[in-house]
């Protein structure tokens, strides 16, 4: 399997349940992140990770936590979430820049 | 800071005809990049093109060009000979660009939808 794969496609959640959604990349890239997509707003960076640390953190409430065991994993943690949380969940890696990046095909999520 | 500026909301074209797609931007960093996406329906993001801000050509891959007028600060996205499949939504970014490879930050716009009539 090539490129970068996120799982599930699509989560319907509760807002007291705690999930995960996974995130894998098999392009040998050095760097991994996260951004989440409002309907009607721009792409929003939540978080970085180069070489396995966070970089970037964009001010993301701390019901969402992020984790890269290594560079091929990303994991997004996520509990006790809003409605307003609903929103497509996209992962991207990148190496070299100029590149630019590689997305999954995301996760769509439901907070209900 | 960096803000990317998409005005066309929504764009129709006639298949097999040439249509731009407006991005502007503006930043205080000397050296950055510019990017387009396309997002189908699917959800994923595919990269189109790119180009750098010292870059003295404007980009061109395949049926994509872009039309980088620096002094205007405007990265336009030209797709000629629209196919039924160019139907998605568009996105302009943007990044500094740092010295060294790893991470780095895209800042993007809103997006246009672009929808091609047969």
């Amino acid at each position: 399997e090539t490129g970068v794969t996120q799982t599930p496609r699509h989560l319907v959640m509760g807002m007291t349940n705690k999930k995960s959604l996974k995130c894998e990349q098999h392009l040998g890239h050095n760097a991994m992140y996260w951004y989440k997509q409002s309907a009607k707003k721009p792409l929003e960076l939540m978080f970085v990770y180069s070489l396995e640390e966070r970089v970037e953190n964009n001010s993301v409430p701390s019901r969402f936590s992020p984790e890269c065991p290594n560079s091929s994993h990303l994991f997004l943690h996520l509990h006790t979430l809003q409605p307003e949380d609903s929103a497509l969940y996209l992962c991207a890696s990148s190496q070299v820049w100029g590149d630019g990046y590689t997305f999954g095909s995301g996760t769509r999520l439901t907070v209900v | 800071a960096q803000k990317i500026t998409q005005t066309q909301p929504g764009m129709f074209v006639q298949e097999k005809e040439a249509v731009t797609l407006d991005c502007t931007y503006d930043t205080s960093d000397p050296s950055y990049g510019l990017f387009w996406y396309k997002q189908p329906s699917s959800g994923e993001m595919i990269f189109l093109i790119y180009q750098g801000s010292y870059d003295q050509q404007n980009a061109t891959e395949g049926r994509y060009s872009l039309n980088f007028q620096k002094a205007r600060k405007s990265a336009n996205l030209v797709i000629s000979a629209s196919q039924l499949g160019d139907s998605a939504m568009y996105f302009c970014a943007m990044s500094p660009t740092y010295s060294g490879a790893g991470s780095y930050q895209l800042t993007f716009g809103k997006g246009t939808k672009l929808s091609v009539i047969p």
